[in-house]
């Protein structure tokens, strides 16, 4: 079957900086998506991954490993706006999006 | 800067009921999505869309119809509401897949739906 597994919940402080892991194991693989979604929003769009390595955009960075099945999106001077729930999702063989149960960040002041 | 318009926003139904739900996306989008969202869950594709008068199933169908007549709309029916359905929908669209060009899903505001 098809899997996403991320963490349900993690803490941080304003400040400083919070890695969110993504393991995935999926039939085949066309890209894994980063979304951020606030309480009561709807998910919008932080990052593609496609290739092994690391993307930055500002203070957000998504790292991939295909061989490994392993994401990750790196949170650097986290903000109090940054609280919210990070979703994984992977697009497979099918172009389908499979999403992860998605990790709900909390940041302390 | 409208993008993908979901109504209505929240609706309350009796079991048995049915009721459509109704996204519109300004974008010339080819690909359209309905999902629903549930806690502890990931988004659960329901149905898609990849062009004017073409729909799929995805991951759960199971009690739910789509109609996609135009293609800046797409219809999501409940024939025979049920407690399972409770939930909060979100439409969604994209252009059509192209590795190289990455192409997100962008997604309406949301339908939450509870049925009593």
């Amino acid at each position: 079957g098809q899997n996403i597994d991320q963490p349900t919940e993690m803490t941080a402080t304003e400040g400083a900086i919070v890695q969110i892991n993504c393991t995935y194991q999926t039939s085949g693989f066309n890209g894994l998506f980063w979304y951020q979604q606030h309480a009561g929003e709807a998910p919008t769009f932080l990052s593609y991954n496609v290739l092994d390595g690391l993307e930055e955009k500002g203070r957000f960075s998504s790292f991939l490993s295909r061989s490994k099945g392993y994401s990750y999106l790196l949170l650097k001077e986290l903000q109090m706006k940054d609280s919210a729930s990070y979703l994984c999702a992977v697009m497979d063989s099918n172009y389908q999006l499979i999403w992860g149960a998605g990790t709900k960040l909390i940041i302390k002041p | 800067n409208a993008g993908v318009t979901q109504t209505p926003k929240f609706r309350v139904l009796k079991t048995g009921q049915s009721m459509t739900l109704l996204c519109a996306q300004d974008m010339n989008h080819e690909y359209m999505y309905w999902y629903r969202q549930d806690p502890g869950m990931g988004l659960r594709l329901i149905h898609y869309s990849v062009g004017e008068g073409t729909t799929a199933k995805g991951e759960v169908p199971d009690g739910y119809n789509v109609s996609r007549l135009k293609k800046q709309n797409f219809l999501l029916g409940l024939e025979s509401a049920a407690p399972s359905q409770t939930s909060v929908y979100f439409c969604a669209s994209s252009p059509a897949w192209d590795r190289a060009l990455n192409q997100p899903q962008h997604f309406g505001d949301g339908t939450r739906l509870s049925i009593l």
